[in-house]
């Protein structure tokens, strides 16, 4: 089944810096690769996704790469804000699979 | 628009006894909702896929036994944790997709349950 590895596992960054969190993925037919943000003890919310038939895309201040060749994808928060700190998990899923695996998670403090 | 709701949103129980916990898509049809385990800082393992009139799916090592899923509706599924015991304790959370047919389906998650076996 799909191995989705996420890097790294904690991140922390200056208010008004950028951050990037970067994830890999094993199965080449994974065509589905969405972001969510946890923040503690609150359900998962889906912030951005992007699918296989795109390189990039973007919404404000957040943005997803996608580089199917090397099979990983990318989160890029700039102008990072207090309230962007929590958990972000990436998760992928294969073309006639509706199960999505995902990350490890991964840690991000935004320091005022 | 999307919303998933769960309840409870806590329960505590003493060890034996069996919980159930619902997961409600408000505002539009979901024949596919899935059903998550969450550790304290840790991942969001999926415990089972449940699809509206039929049989649960099973990941591999999560008792069916002991997790019932029932998906009786569009908008509804639950999940009962049968005679529990403190290992049980977590926090469940539920997710739906907002087309049952289709080959990209957003996934949207619940609020989550948390669960204290005494």
């Amino acid at each position: 089944g799909e191995n989705v590895e996420q890097h790294p596992s904690t991140l922390s960054v200056q208010e008004g810096d950028s951050a990037v969190i970067k994830c890999t993925y094993s199965d080449s037919a994974s065509n589905y690769f969405p972001w969510y943000k946890q923040e503690l003890g609150k359900r998962p919310q889906l912030i951005i996704d992007i699918r296989s038939n795109v390189g990039e895309k973007k919404d404000q201040r957040i943005a997803v790469t996608l580089n199917k060749t090397a099979k990983h994808f990318s989160l890029h928060i700039t102008e990072t804000q207090p309230e962007d700190s929590a958990v972000y998990f990436c998760a992928a899923r294969s073309e006639g699979n509706n199960r999505l695996a995902f990350g490890k998670g991964n840690q991000v403090v935004v320091i005022p | 628009g999307a919303v998933v709701s769960q309840h409870p949103s806590w329960v505590i129980c003493k060890s034996g006894t069996s919980v159930k916990i619902e997961c409600r898509s408000l505002d539009f049809q979901a024949t596919t909702m899935f059903w998550y385990r969450q550790f304290p800082k840790q991942s969001l393992m999926l415990m089972a896929t449940s699809n509206e009139g039929s049989k649960a799916t099973y990941e591999q090592g999560v008792e069916k036994d002991k997790f019932l899923i029932n998906h009786a509706s569009l908008t509804l599924s639950t999940l009962t944790v049968t005679s529990a015991h403190p290992e049980d304790s977590s926090f469940y959370i539920c997710s739906a997709s907002d087309s049952g047919i289709g080959r990209f389906e957003t996934q949207y998650f619940g609020p989550g349950t948390r669960l204290l076996v005494l």
